[in-house]
């Protein structure tokens, strides 16, 4: 059972947007930064989000992040067949002085 | 940045194997440093990092007490020592750079070694 809840799927047709939910408690989403990542199928994952709503160079503003709470969430806009993949929520947890990761939440865009 | 992992393979339950991650392209001396595992079928699991300078370790619980960071800033290179080895730490596990000396959020990311625990 992971720390962070994350739904275990999403779906959503090409060109349409799709919400990813990242609950947590005040002990790590609400008293710290949350970070997204890819993992393309096959592949290592790759950093999309950090600092709750900060893109890297090289993400398309396609991607979005926000925090509000002890939640957070993760929006793609201009759904893409090529952003099929899973997304995985991490922040720190005070109470654990560790990493947390949520769960994974597979996108399938039909 | 470029991040190599080494050392998997199929090791028997109880005992140990050392896991490397060699770093190039950046001041490696500078950046905590993370391990990161996925079973087959699952999802990632945060495993440990370590400061910038090897002064601070966090673990996970499932692995506290039986696997240890450490770093070798001279020859860039960390590891990750993994003892009394279970099924259940079958795993890929990928090495990655943060984005501080401390611990901030995963930057980089290596492409991952197989550890498969099995006798």
């Amino acid at each position: 059972q992971s720390v962070l809840t994350q739904p275990p799927s999403v779906s959503a047709a090409p060109g349409q947007k799709v919400t990813i939910s990242c609950s947590g408690t005040t002990s790590n989403i609400g008293s710290n930064y949350v970070s997204w990542y890819q993992q393309l199928p096959g592949t290592a994952p790759k950093l999309l989000i950090y600092d709750n709503t900060k893109r890297p160079s090289g993400i398309p503003d396609r991607f979005s992040g926000s925090r509000s709470g002890t939640s957070a969430t993760l929006g793609i806009t201009g759904l893409q067949t090529g952003d099929e993949a899973d997304y995985y929520c991490v922040t720190w947890d005070l109470s654990l002085s560790a990493e947390v990761f949520g769960g994974g939440t597979k996108l399938t865009v039909l | 940045v470029h991040l190599e992992e080494s050392g998997g393979g199929v090791v028997q339950p109880g005992t140990s194997v050392r896991l490397s991650c060699a770093a190039s392209g950046f001041s490696f001396n500078n950046y905590g440093m993370h391990w990161v595992r996925q079973a087959p079928g699952k999802g990632l699991e945060w495993v440990a990092v370590i400061w910038f300078d090897g002064s601070s370790k966090y673990y996970a619980g499932s692995v506290r007490g039986r696997f240890t960071i450490s770093r070798d800033n001279a020859q860039n290179i960390l590891y990750l020592e993994m003892n009394s080895l279970r099924a259940e730490d079958t795993a890929v596990y990928y090495c990655a750079r943060d984005n501080t000396g401390l611990r901030s959020y995963l930057e980089y990311w290596g492409q991952g070694t197989l550890v498969t625990v099995s006798s």
